[in-house]
């Protein structure tokens, strides 16, 4: 079975501090997707990469930064932290050229 | 840009009912179409999908129908189970630069009381 882990289901931050949210999928799979997940608003993309080292933005980039180093793991930047962006967020794999994507269970980011 | 549109919730329910969750979508090309289901405390699974006019995906007693004249791509079940329970999430595929992107709708929220 594919798996996509979130290194935390929960995390409080305070204001201005650097957030790091890390993924890791198990299935050599090429594609790795960051969203934010919003009630009302659905799933929105933050970034994506389809290879190493390679990153491309999404629908709502601003705020984030991303970094994939390593083809298994996708991390996830808050550069610095703001209260609207208080949110789940959620990972996701896929092999090139497939649609089917596989999420990780999220992880719920509160920022006071 | 192409669009999912699913309609508003939250739904409610009784165990056994006949569920319908509509979803219409906007798209240039000719997308696949997908539901997936979250349930409580957990991220998204696909539930079916559908990759060209006509098809027919399903799944756990869950269908859904490709239908290019009306762009639509409604959730059916004819009998709900309280364990349906779960947020349900219609959404498109769209090809680019390599990765297929996927665009989702709001989500739908669905309760079945026993």
């Amino acid at each position: 079975d594919v798996k996509v882990t979130q290194s935390s289901r929960y995390l409080v931050k305070r204001t201005g501090e650097k957030v790091f949210l890390e993924c890791v999928q198990d299935m050599d799979h090429e594609n790795m997707f960051w969203y934010r997940q919003d009630p009302g608003l659905g799933l929105r993309l933050i970034y994506f990469s389809y290879d190493v080292k390679m990153k491309e933005k999404g629908d709502i980039p601003e705020g984030y930064s991303v970094s994939r180093e390593k083809k298994e793991r996708f991390s996830l930047i808050l550069e610095s932290a703001s209260t609207n962006q208080t949110s789940m967020y959620l990972c996701a794999s896929s092999y090139v050229g497939a649609d089917t994507q596989y999420f990780g269970p999220g992880t719920r980011l509160t920022v006071l | 840009g192409d669009s999912v549109t699913q309609m508003e919730g939250p739904v409610t329910l009784s165990e056994e009912a006949f569920l319908t969750i509509n979803c219409t979508y906007t798209a240039t090309g000719y997308p696949s179409l997908f539901w997936y289901v979250q349930y409580p405390g957990e991220g998204l699974q696909l539930l079916l999908k559908a990759t060209k006019a006509d098809d027919k995906g399903s799944n756990k007693g869950f269908e859904a129908t490709y239908r290019k004249e009306t762009t639509s791509f409604h959730l059916e079940k004819g009998s709900v189970q309280v364990s349906d329970s779960a947020v349900y999430f219609c959404a498109l595929s769209d090809r680019s630069q390599g990765a297929q992107k996927l665009v989702f709708g709001q989500g739908t929220r669905l309760t079945i009381n026993p």
